[in-house]
Order: structure tokens, then sequence, then C-alpha cells
């Protein structure tokens, strides 16, 4: 049973659009959670997080939405670049476990020029 | 500053054969993650090495076994391979938190 959930697998984004990432999950006891960025032949590499004491979580071009009713997170990157393009995956974890980081499918970002 | 490092990049194994993965964290990283990424998949969590001790644990069998040395590096091992086991195998390492540091990951394929 998959506690994290990427029903994206793929989404193409127009270069300086808006590109959101979805993402939901089903174990309550989550939260703390996180978005990878990964390219081909390369490990994911840690983009940001968000724990569940907040919605709302910012880095530059990224944002991350939580909303813990919904039990759905998303990933905003304004504006998309070309460079972004890679597959983004959405991670969780609870604190009685933080160690024990469960991902989700991973959703393939294309941003075309 | 290295980051993680994993060997070997690439290996192909029978079905039966035994394979062990290492991998070195990033300077100052003292806990160790596996992970298995199988096609079109996330990365799966294998287990977590902390103080040479096994601290968390994934749902895989007790074929993937593993083990950390006192420099902190560590060592993935899987016994009697099945094709099933032909996947991506990454290492992780973090300080503390589920924030973590990947290494480019070992292709392992079975045959």
């Amino acid at each position: 049973d998959q506690q994290v959930k990427q029903n994206s697998p793929s989404l193409s984004v127009q270069e300086g659009r808006i590109s959101i990432l979805n993402c939901d999950y089903t174990n309550s006891m989550f939260d703390y959670f996180l978005w990878y960025k990964k390219y081909p032949a390369e490990g994911p590499t840690f983009l940001i997080s968000i724990s569940s004491i907040k919605d709302k979580n910012e880095d530059g071009r990224f944002t991350v939405f939580l909303n813990k009713s919904a039990k759905h997170l998303s990933l905003h990157i304004v504006p998309s670049q070309p460079g972004d393009s890679a597959v983004y995956f959405c991670a969780a974890s609870a604190e009685t476990s933080y160690d024990k980081v469960i991902f989700g499918p991973g959703t393939s970002l294309s941003v075309i020029p | 500053d290295a980051g993680v490092t994993q060997s070997p990049t690439h290996l192909i194994k029978t079905r039966g054969q035994q394979v062990t993965l290492r991998c070195s964290p990033k300077s100052g990283h003292d806990t160790v993650s596996w992970y298995q990424q199988a096609l079109g998949q996330g990365p799966q969590f294998i287990f977590q090495y902390y103080e040479e001790e096994e601290r968390q644990r994934g749902n895989f069998p007790d074929r993937f076994s593993g083990h950390q040395f006192p420099n902190y590096s560590s060592e993935l091992n899987v016994n009697a391979l099945l094709l099933g086991d032909s996947a991506l195998y990454l290492c992780a390492s973090s300080e503390q938190g589920p924030e973590q540091y990947f290494g480019p990951g070992t292709r392992l394929t079975v045959t």
C-alpha cells in the first residue's frame, strides 16, 4: 500500500510559467515532508521541506504548501526554467521515526524553452 | 568536500549469487541509509545505520543486510540474489533528521 502518492507521472510546462507538482499521503502520523529533485545518472537532491506545524514554506523560486486536513501537499516552481527539468519526488516521515523516509513514485517535469 | 560516494557504479550478477555494495558518507555525517529504486518507482527504504547499529528497517527480507564501520562508511549485502533485486541502490547520509544527501547509486542487474 503506497503511503505517499504522486498521481501525475509527468508534467510539461512552458518556460517562465508556474509548475505545480502534487502529492497526497495516507499516513496521518507523517509530520515532516520533503521534496527531492533527481537528474538522470545522479542521486536525488534535497530541494525543500515543510513541517506539519506550517502550511507554507518558501525558498527562492520554490514554495511548498501543506494542507493537513486533505493530506495533500504541492510544490510550486515560479518561474519555471529548463534546468528544472527532472524527476521530483515527494517524501514524508513521522516524528516517531524520522530516519525512515517514505518516497512517492515521482513526477517527471519537462520545462519547454 | 566530497559528497556521498558509492561503488561500484554498475554490477551484473547471476541469480543465487551474493553482492556487496559500498558507500562513503558526506564528510561530517554519521548516519547512513540505503534505498532500492526500481524502474519507474521512488526510492524504497531498506535500512539505516547509526553508531554501527541498524536503527530502522523497511520491509525487506533478511537477505538484505548491512554494516557500518567506525569511519561511518557502510556496506549493503544481498544474498541469494533474485531477478527482482535488479534496481538502482542508493546510499544517503545525514547528521540528524530526515534531510539526506544521496550518492549517485549503484545499478545492479541480476541475470
